[in-house]
């Protein structure tokens, strides 16, 4: 079935520095979302991507879907430590028609102050 | 803003005990879906349902049913509560598909523990 890769699995960064994560997959998507959880809370939406090539700003996050849309990456500028949490990517299953989405693992973010 | 509500943040069961978690929103969507969340295993789908009363497996969904008796509300039901039940429960819900991919809205989750 579709699978999404998420690397890295978890960073550990210092407050100030530039962040990049992405993710991959073997089949094309046609829409890419960007999600994060704070520690003990539900995901949040960041960013949606609906055009192979995009590249979308949210605040200091930054997402582009992929020329191929067999990718995507997610940027966070000048992290600080609220940036703390699990980012997750996702795009809608191709399987059965269905209103599914496919996630990937997660990029765990740590923020030293 | 869409609003997801799920009733508990937290709570504490015993094994074979029947349990309700219940799931509201607000923004009048078709499609809700309920996922476990455990460490190394990102989010997995249990059960979905696109319209009143219907409902769909997901990936995982032994051990589990499901109920949608109105459009706003779907619980997820532990028909008999197992220690590897254990885990943090979330509810999404988005519009139907329609030509444009909307996203899933979740809620806060719901932390379980089966004792």
């Amino acid at each position: 079935g579709q699978q999404l890769n998420q690397s890295p699995q978890s960073m550990f960064i210092q407050e100030g520095e530039d962040v990049s994560m992405n993710c991959t997959s073997s089949s094309i998507f046609n829409t890419w979302l960007w999600y994060k959880q704070d520690p003990g809370e539900g995901p949040v939406l960041l960013i949606a991507l609906y055009k192979a090539g995009e590249l979308t700003s949210n605040g200091r996050l930054t997402a582009q879907f992929g020329i191929t849309r067999k990718d995507s990456f997610l940027n966070i500028s000048a992290s600080i430590p609220s940036d703390v949490g699990i980012y997750f990517c996702a795009g809608p299953s191709t399987q059965g028609g269905s209103e599914k989405l496919v996630f990937g693992k997660g990029t765990k973010l740590t923020v030293n102050p | 803003d869409v609003k997801v509500t799920q009733s508990s943040r937290y709570l504490v069961k015993r094994t074979g005990e029947k349990v309700f978690l219940e799931c509201v929103q607000d923004m009048d969507h078709e499609n809700m879906f309920w996922y476990r969340q455990d460490p190394g295993l990102g989010l997995r789908l249990i059960y979905f349902s696109y319209d009143v009363k219907m409902k769909e497996k997901g990936d995982i969904p032994e051990g589990y049913s499901v109920s949608r008796e109105k459009k706003e509300r779907f619980s997820l039901i532990l028909e008999s509560a197992s220690t590897n039940q254990t885990s943090m429960y979330l509810c999404a819900s988005s519009p139907p598909r329609d030509g444009s991919n909307q996203p899933q809205h979740f809620g806060d989750g719901t932390r379980l523990s089966i004792l």
